[in-house]
């Protein structure tokens, strides 16, 4: 059973125009939710990060919006650029789970030049 | 490197033989975590080290799967008996700090063992 879903497993994006990942989940305890960037053979890298306190949080080109309501975030990079071409999960933590993040599936981005 | 290393990047072997993956977390971080990656799936968390807490072994799927981490830094991931389902790349991650992963204190993750069964 997911509990965090990234239902879109591939994206494709002009450079310069708007990418939105999205993500949802369905544990009511998760309070803490991040994004990790992924290109082959390396490990993911930490990318942007919220708290279930924000609705928004933003860093340079990244802004992670949360909808708490609805249990669904969204990742939005803009302007994409081609080295933006990558896998992006999203994951999400608590602390009754120890903060261990439960990762999604992945959504894999191109960003054409 | 100031990095997570793990070794070795590759690992084919036989069905049936054990293998070791090792994991070198960052100098000085506390928490080390285990996750593996099977074929178009997420990450699947598979055990978490803290400092000298027990570690949470609430995700490694059959007692075929082991860990240890040795005087609080090298990590070693041990499967028993391979099984081909156990192919996927497998993935360390270490932060300073216990709590929530955050821009403060983000997971580093090494690049990975690619384990391949026969």
């Amino acid at each position: 059973d997911q509990q965090v879903k990234q239902n879109s497993p591939s994206l494709s994006v002009q450079e310069g125009r708007i990418s939105i990942l999205n993500c949802d989940y369905t544990n009511s305890m998760f309070d803490y939710f991040l994004w990790y960037k992924k290109y082959p053979a390396e490990g993911p890298t930490f990318l942007i990060s919220i708290s279930s306190i924000k609705d928004k949080n933003e860093d340079g080109r990244f802004t992670v919006f949360l909808n708490k309501s609805a249990k669904h975030l969204s990742l939005h990079i803009v302007p994409s650029q081609p080295g933006d071409s990558a896998v992006y999960f999203c994951a999400a933590s608590y602390i009754g789970g120890s903060y261990i993040p439960t990762f999604g599936r992945g959504t894999s981005l191109i960003v054409h030049p | 490197g100031a990095g997570v290393s793990q070794s070795p990047s590759n690992k084919v072997t036989e069905k049936g033989k054990d293998v070791e993956l090792r994991c070198d977390p960052i100098s000085g971080h506390t928490a080390l975590y285990w996750y593996r990656q099977s074929l178009g799936q997420g990450l699947e968390f598979l055990i978490y080290f803290q400092g000298n807490s027990a570690p949470d072994k609430s995700g490694l799927p059959s007692d075929r799967f082991s860990a240890e981490r040795t005087g609080g830094s090298v990590s070693t991931l041990t499967i028993q008996r391979t099984q081909q389902e156990d192919s996927a790349v497998y993935l360390c991650a270490s932060s300073s700090q216990s709590g929530a992963v955050n821009s403060n204190q983000p997971q580093h993750f090494g690049d990975g063992t690619r384990l391949s069964i026969l």
